[in-house]
């Protein structure tokens, strides 16, 4: 069993759609959870970070964390044909700095 | 956020050839820095730690001769793949570590270098 895992897609959704993205993970060590942002051919942009379990948000995007389950989900809302790219989940142990990733889950936001 | 550069952003070379990939932390100092290597549609594969005026560490698998990482100041660090051949053809990306607000520790990542071997 991987530590992270991620549904990879490709997830279509059409224009203005809310769009969720899930992990699951297997080692209660981890503490802080964050969701990338990668476009075709570019580097992983931070999209949101979090350490507790609970909702963040930030503008059109909602990290949420279950650490009792061992789930996290961002939301999209109104999403936009812009927000097409794949988004990884990756996530660290207390006190550590190696990044853990899921597969990524490719999305397409349809005019 | 915290901006990363890397260079060069894409390079093709001959088998056999070495070629070497800079990551520059433009606005911060990092004492941390992270190689990946990512296959097209898969994940980011850590390959190795860079840590500022010490050896790199390389995770499991991934030959120390092979990918040569050099961390000689707190912006810099530099991969040199080594006598490259086809199968090192990827797309690798650099990240570098820095405080958060909240007083974590945030990465941020690097465009990334797409190497194509010949």
């Amino acid at each position: 069993q991987k530590e992270v895992e991620q549904d990879p897609g490709p997830l279509s959704v059409p224009e203005g759609a809310i769009v969720s993205l899930n992990c699951t993970y297997s080692n209660s060590a981890f503490q802080y959870f964050m969701w990338y942002r990668q476009y075709s051919r570019k580097g992983p942009e931070l999209l949101m970070y979090t350490y507790s379990s609970g909702n963040k948000e930030d503008g059109r995007f909602t990290a949420q964390v279950d650490k009792s389950s061992k789930y996290i989900s961002l939301f999209i809302r109104d999403s936009q044909p812009s927000d097409s790219a794949t988004y990884l989940c990756a996530m660290v142990t207390g006190g550590g700095n190696k990044l853990t990733f899921g597969t990524g889950t490719q999305l397409k936001v349809e005019l | 956020g915290a901006v990363v550069s890397q260079h060069p952003s894409r390079v093709i070379c001959k088998s056999g050839t070495s070629v070497k990939i800079e990551c520059r932390s433009l606005d911060f100092q990092a004492t941390t820095m992270f190689w990946y290597r990512q296959f097209p549609k898969k994940s980011l594969m850590l390959m190795a730690t860079s840590n500022e005026g010490s050896k790199a560490t390389y995770e499991q698998g991934v030959e120390k001769d092979k990918f040569l990482i050099n961390h000689a100041s707190l912006t810099l660090s530099t991969l040199t793949v080594t006598s490259a051949h086809p199968e090192d053809s990827s797309f690798y990306i650099c990240s570098a570590i820095t405080m958060g607000l909240a007083g974590n520790n945030e990465q941020f990542f690097g465009p990334g270098t797409r190497l194509t071997v010949l």
